[in-house]
């Protein structure tokens, strides 16, 4: 199985405050890397895929970047409601793939 | 508008089975990959299982031990998942999701509980 590990496990921000969540790859992914938000008690939502490209309805806030092992996801302006649990994942190598443990983002 | 409804969660004593059930609308599933991930309790997602539109290959995660199996009734619009010889650790959230081509799901159901405990 490739790893992803994320980092931070947490962080507290303010509103407005641009924020960078980083996650990297046991081997390399090219760019088969997601991103998805989860607020509590509910389903994740898929915010970036195939590292860059923005989700559907997803606010222009996000941005992804990276290639290989090494990617990101930032949130340029930190809003109320984007208070919530960030994950990445895999799909490079066969199914099922893996994701990372998950940035929990609190409000500072 | 795509709608995925689980159903058939519950709790469950050690060593014993359940069958959840997805029930999906809004698109043609008979288009589409689909998956089941989990989630257990203030932890991760985990994926666990996923079968091609076609239902001719399934990939299971090498933690279930060959104890769950993956199916799908396209006449139905729904996606099964039969979990036998449950432990404590298979305790979570399962969600059915809908899986686009290079492995990214774009619609999630609502989710259900399991609960294996004695």
């Amino acid at each position: 199985d490739i790893q992803m590990t994320q980092s931070p496990s947490s962080l507290s921000a303010s509103v407005g405050d641009r924020v960078t969540i980083t996650c990297r790859a046991g081997q390399s992914i090219t760019n088969y890397l997601n991103w998805y938000q989860q607020k509590p008690g509910k389903a994740p939502k898929l915010l970036i895929y195939g590292a860059s490209s923005l989700g559907s309805g997803v606010p222009s806030r996000f941005s992804g970047s990276g290639y290989g092992t090494d990617f990101a996801l930032t949130i340029s302006s930190l809003q109320p409601e984007d208070f919530a649990t960030y994950y990445c994942q895999q799909s490079y190598s066969a199914p099922p793939w893996t994701f990372g443990q998950g940035t929990k983002v609190e409000i500072k | 508008q795509v709608q995925l409804v689980e159903s058939g969660g519950g709790l469950v004593k050690p060593g014993g089975s359940l069958r959840l059930s997805c029930a999906a609308s809004g698109f043609t599933f008979s288009d589409y990959q689909m998956s089941w991930i989990r989630q257990a309790p203030g932890k991760g997602l985990e994926w666990i299982s996923y079968i091609t539109r076609s239902g001719n290959t399934i990939h299971n995660a090498d933690s279930l031990k060959g104890r769950f199996t993956i199916s799908m009734d396209n006449a139905r619009n729904s996606l099964y998942l039969q979990m036998d010889s449950l432990r404590i650790e298979d305790t979570a959230v399962y969600y059915c999701a809908r899986t686009l081509d290079a492995g990214k799901v774009d619609y999630w159901g609502q989710g259900t509980q399991v609960t294996v405990s004695s």
